[in-house]
């Protein structure tokens, strides 16, 4: 099973709501990955996990903050976000936080009002 | 730093045959190429390891030359599937702190 999944699928939510997103794999791999993706556009990642430890925060804003409550689950949780974060949440994980594929999971469409 | 990818859009009919390119400016440790349907996540496809190493599907060819900082991938015998959006991702070391960094993209359409 090649399988990451995330939820929700689309986020609406106001400015000063908290949210949070979900990311689940069950292929045993120790790095999990959070990348933003605005349209027509590449990828940008936020953060890594490895191994349950934060190893690479990509200088992302503090209303993000990132959990791995352990090696299958990663969260995201959201507080006080702009209209500008307004895009696609991607989870990846991969073997280890190295040259190893990552396996995607469909991301969270996430509107912010 | 961003690999620069080549080109941006490439329009193929069905059966004929397309090369990317993504160069970097940086010394690279590894090179990945993911594909990404319109409303999809991006797929893996490949990676090419310095020093020769290269994984990924049968039906996919790709190159590394270290020296140049150069990776193409090739797609032969286009079929309408391969449409999307192709992304190299440019691996800056094998350290701890290893991350990938995505150019821009090529946007493939394959016609019947």
């Amino acid at each position: 099973d090649t399988e990451v999944t995330q939820t929700p699928k689309h986020l609406v939510m106001g400015m000063t709501n908290k949210k949070s997103l979900k990311c689940e794999q069950h292929m045993g791999h120790r790095a999990m990955y959070w990348y933003k993706q605005k349209a027509k556009k590449p990828p940008e990642l936020m953060f890594v996990y490895s191994y349950e430890k934060l190893s690479i925060n990509e200088s992302v804003p503090s209303r993000f903050s990132p959990e791995c409550p352990n090696s299958s689950l990663l969260n995201l949780h959201l507080h006080a976000l702009q209209p500008e974060d307004s895009a696609l949440y991607l989870c990846a994980s991969s073997q280890e936080a190295s040259y190893y594929e990552q396996y995607f999971g469909p991301g969270t469409r996430l509107t912010v009002t | 730093q961003q690999p620069v990818q080549s080109p941006q859009a490439v329009i193929l009919r069905e059966g004929e045959d397309a090369v990317i390119n993504c160069s970097s400016s940086k010394a690279l440790y590894s090179v990945h190429w993911y594909r990404q349907k319109h409303g999809e996540a991006p797929v893996f496809l490949m990676i090419l390891l310095k020093g020769g190493e290269q994984k990924g599907h049968d039906k996919i060819s790709a190159s590394f030359n270290e020296k140049k900082q150069q990776s193409s991938l090739y797609l032969t015998a286009s079929q309408l599937s391969y449409s999307g959006t192709y992304f190299c991702g440019t691996g800056n070391s094998g350290g701890s702190n290893y991350k990938l960094t995505f150019g821009k993209g090529t946007l493939l359409t394959v016609n019947p």
